[in-house]
């Protein structure tokens, strides 16, 4: 069974820009997580879904925003990129919800803001 | 507030050595806790997850126990090899009007030869 596949898996973007990245979940699985890892933040959560309904959500600006499509693919976009943004972003899928299931990760995108 | 500390930050150990890392929480209401193991560039795996029931779960050569009364984790790892060389990371989860997940910073494990 194919593993968590995230792509790209390295992006470098200007302040100001957007960007979109992509992330299909294991076969059957119909959560998909986001996330931010940063050196000194460590690992936080963005948002949840699940069958396309947006579950859960973290401390993040209106700037990060996602979506799940029928076949549990999921996107997030960051608009107008800050420097800030510059992190690993993680995505992570169950077959339930993220409450009651084990996650499995990708091995991420590493987005660079310049 | 809701943290999730972990310590040692970083640890070095020999081969074949056994070691154990902590996660303290001051999560509540609790509802599960997950160790995840993070190789560098990679993503984190799966090692352990423990409701609120279980008090020790073993996945090869980890074993996780939960102290529920003190909110206290602790992941042991027997005759250690090279390739534990990697970030472990706590993660707690809190059911209250909705799901959070809070994650540890997570403890740097340097296996030597």
């Amino acid at each position: 069974k194919a593993g968590v596949t995230q792509t790209p898996r390295y992006l470098i973007k200007t302040r100001g820009q957007q960007v979109t990245l992509s992330c299909s979940p294991i076969s059957g699985h119909r959560s998909v997580s986001w996330y931010q890892q940063t050196p000194g933040q460590g690992l936080q959560f963005l948002f949840e879904y699940f069958s396309e309904t947006q579950r859960n959500k973290g401390n993040f600006p209106g700037r990060f925003s996602g979506r799940q499509f029928s076949n549990s693919r999921s996107e997030m976009n960051v608009s107008t990129l800050e420097l800030g943004d510059s992190a690993l972003y993680l995505c992570a899928s169950s077959p339930r919800e993220v409450s009651n299931s084990p996650l499995h990760f990708g091995n991420g995108t590493r987005l660079t803001v310049t | 507030k809701n943290q999730v500390e972990q310590s040692p930050q970083s640890l070095i150990i020999l081969e074949g050595k056994n070691c154990t890392l902590q996660c303290n929480y001051t999560v509540s209401p609790f509802s599960n806790l997950r160790w995840y193991k993070q190789d560098t560039g990679r993503g984190p795996v799966s090692l352990t997850i423990m409701t609120f029931s279980e008090n020790t779960k073993s996945n090869g050569r980890y074993t996780a126990t939960l102290d529920a009364d003190t909110k206290q984790s602790s992941l042991h790892i027997t005759a250690s090899q090279l390739s534990d060389s990697a970030s472990y990371i706590c993660v707690v989860s809190v059911q209250s009007g909705g799901f959070k997940t809070i994650f540890g910073a997570g403890t740097r494990l340097f296996v030597k030869a």
